[in-house]
């Protein structure tokens, strides 16, 4: 699977757009790209999931280039609740999801 | 459905006991995972299974031991607990191998501390 490289942190205001950034310039063609979270040591949370198109449903967008090397989740209108870390993954047919250390958003009221 | 759980939430064990933490899932998925979490740190995959009867290793089996004679319980056995182990496990199923049967769905978490 391809690594993932996000930054360790982000702020964000409360009500604003969370745009949430992630590198995997070695990503192969059949390689999905998966957005979890992890809110307070709970388990994670899966958000969203894509493999060339955007995508978006009830929690969040995803947003990936057209040379697939990069991504945004994109949380519309962040809320104090959406304070967690942010997981990007690239996996393919492997049996593991391979998780790094995350991005850490922190909504400020 | 109530998804993944996980027994104990919580447990202190002494260096060299042994102990079972317990995952079950009612879901009818046929993949099952323990991962380990250190403070700080991302998700490391120590078993997983691909079916009632089929085990293997992940990133980091050492110490830990599985068995699933069910679809629906994947427990983690710990023979000889050490310090080392001290770290909040987690248990995750997923249905199978097609796009979004691929998303893994995570249990609450085990908090194990080994003095």
């Amino acid at each position: 699977d391809a690594k993932t490289t996000q930054p360790p942190s982000m702020d964000c205001a409360e009500g604003r757009a969370a745009n949430l950034p992630c590198n995997h310039s070695t990503i192969s063609g059949n390689e999905y790209v998966y957005w979890y979270r992890q809110i307070h040591s709970q388990g994670p949370q899966y958000i969203i999931h894509g493999l060339k198109n955007n995508e978006t449903n009830e929690m969040a967008s995803l947003i990936i280039t057209e040379d697939r090397k990069s991504s945004t989740l994109i949380l519309p209108h962040a809320t104090l609740r959406d304070t967690a870390v942010y997981y990007c993954i690239v996996r393919g047919n492997n049996n593991d999801m391979r998780f790094g250390a995350g991005t850490r958003l922190t909504v400020k009221p | 459905n109530a998804g993944v759980t996980q027994t104990p939430k919580f447990r202190i064990l002494k260096i060299g006991q042994s102990m079972t933490l317990q995952c079950t899932q009612d879901m009818n998925h046929n993949y099952m995972y323990w991962y380990r979490q250190d403070p700080g740190m991302g998700l490391k995959l120590i078993y997983y299974s691909v079916g009632a009867g089929i085990t293997d290793k992940g990133e980091v089996p050492n110490g830990y031991n599985v068995s699933r004679s069910t679809t629906e319980d994947f427990p983690l056995r710990l023979e000889l607990a050490a310090p080392s182990q001290t770290s909040v496990y987690f248990c995750a199923s997923r249905p199978g191998l097609a796009g979004a049967e691929k998303t893994q769905y995570f249990g609450p978490g085990t908090r194990l501390l080994v003095l």
